[in-house]
């Protein structure tokens, strides 16, 4: 595997179910993301983790719940979802340089998520 | 926060014309990154410009870092049916450890 890998890539799962999202890059970088992309919306940047702390967490509800247990690995964990949580969910990961900081990023291919 | 205008929104030609989009900001970006997104895919990295008057070319594609720091420009020159998409400017901004500000992208669509 190469690059940036995200399953699964489709799921559907009703409002009372609980599931999870997983992320894992092969690129050796640092830092991971978790990115929600609504349909005709702009990328939105739900969780940052940079050498596996959380160091961003831009207001997303607590039905959303990331976990980093190494630097190749992310999860987002998702229970009780709406149907307006409906999305694609972007996980990328970059190299974050002490004193370059933040660097290109690279994605991976996304799950599409349907919350019925 | 931090914003990237990007502009034409969206925008529909034909096969083989050249297209022209932009991307500015109120403040000073150090890197400019162009991204393109295919329908239910994730962003893909085309072009990155780390220097102010940067011109930097990947096939049909050329992108341009302003003088000013503040924008960015990305061509694609005699457009092909694959070239359908997302296309997004992102950067980090100059001040602070903070991640890429993405721009709300421009959707191409091109009429074979």
């Amino acid at each position: 595997e190469t690059g940036v890998t995200q399953t699964p890539r489709h799921l559907v799962m009703g409002m009372t179910n609980k599931k999870s999202l997983k992320c894992e890059q092969h690129l050796g970088h640092n830092a991971m993301y978790w990115y929600k992309q609504s349909a005709k919306k702009p990328l939105e940047l739900m969780f940052v983790y940079n050498f596996k702390e959380q160091t961003e967490n831009n207001s997303v509800p607590s039905r959303f719940s990331p976990e980093c247990p190494n630097s190749s690995h992310l999860f987002l964990h998702l229970h009780t979802l709406q149907p307006e949580d409906s999305a694609l969910y972007l996980c990328a990961s970059s190299q974050v340089l002490p004193s370059e900081g933040y660097n290109e990023q690279f994605f991976g291919p996304g799950t599409r998520l349907t919350v019925l | 926060g931090q914003q990237l205008n990007q502009s034409p929104q969206s925008m529909f030609i034909q096969e083989g014309e050249d297209v022209s989009m932009n991307c500015t900001s109120s403040s000073i970006f150090n890197t400019w990154l162009w991204y393109k997104q295919d329908p239910g895919e994730g962003p893909v990295l085309l072009i990155a410009l780390y220097k102010a008057g940067e011109l930097t070319s990947n096939g049909r594609l050329t992108a341009q870092f302003g003088i000013t720091r503040k924008d960015s420009f990305l061509n694609i020159s005699a457009s092909i049916p694959s070239d359908v998409g997302i296309y997004f400017c992102a950067g980090p901004p100059e001040r602070g450890n903070t991640p890429l500000v993405f721009g709300k992208g421009t959707r191409l669509s091109v009429i074979a």
